[in-house]
């Protein structure tokens, strides 16, 4: 199916635990974006991409790391998860233009125990 | 420091009225802004977007509005149905090289439409 899924949709794991949440998208997007959303903070970027192999920092990217060796594929890692990190995550990606707003996934929810 | 401020976290309106979404904006550099619609256990979905040349779109029963002098916009959605309650998001993109495709996102506002 055409789209953007994550996976998976919903995740409990232990503190000190590494988890990875997975993103892939059909549409060959050069653009790709991981968000969390919490209640008060509403959408927050973590980390986003602009090709393969070209990822950078976006305003909340402590304790995640991203890759993208693959156009389809961006996902994210938690390489030692903390309660802080209880969340919502959302995948998202882009057209290389304005005239479109970027299209997300349905999300992750992640709970740190 | 929060660059897209939407001060309002609920809103009720009635069917058939209008819903008027506001949001504020401080960096200078947005020339582009989006708002997107929200529901639970769903990922967010554009709505409508507009760029800084322009002074309104609309779409629909959606229209936003822009004035760069008060560094604010609007979603005016009318009329308004029971199938609009929804989280609404306020986004902005900054026309600054490399980083063009990073959205910047208020809080967002929680519409409610009474039956």
């Amino acid at each position: 199916d055409a789209g953007i899924t994550q996976s998976p949709r919903y995740k409990i794991t232990e503190t000190g635990r590494q988890v990875t949440l997975m993103c892939h998208q059909t549409w060959s997007h050069s653009y790709m974006f991981w968000y969390r959303q919490d209640l008060g903070h509403g959408l927050r970027l973590i980390y986003y991409s602009a090709a393969a192999d070209i990822t950078d920092k976006g305003e909340v990217p402590d304790g995640y790391v991203v890759s993208r060796s693959k156009t389809e594929n961006f996902p994210l890692t938690l390489e030692s998860a903390t309660r802080s990190q209880t969340s919502v995550y959302f995948c998202a990606s882009s057209e290389s233009s304005f005239g479109s707003g970027d299209t997300f996934g349905s999300g992750t929810r992640l709970t740190v125990v | 420091d929060q660059q897209v401020k939407q001060n309002s976290p609920s809103l009720s309106v009635q069917e058939g009225r209008i819903s008027i979404l506001n949001c504020d904006y401080t960096n200078s550099m947005f020339d582009y802004f989006l708002w997107y619609k929200k529901y639970p256990a769903e990922g967010p979905t554009f709505l409508i977007s507009i760029s800084s040349i322009k002074d309104k779109n609309e779409d629909g029963r959606f229209t936003v509005f822009l004035n760069k002098s008060a560094k604010h916009l609007s979603l005016h959605i009318v009329p308004s149905q029971p199938g609009d309650s929804a989280v609404y998001f306020c986004a902005a993109r900054a026309n600054s090289g490399g980083s063009n495709y990073k959205l910047t996102f208020g809080k967002g506002t929680l519409l409610t439409v009474n039956p």
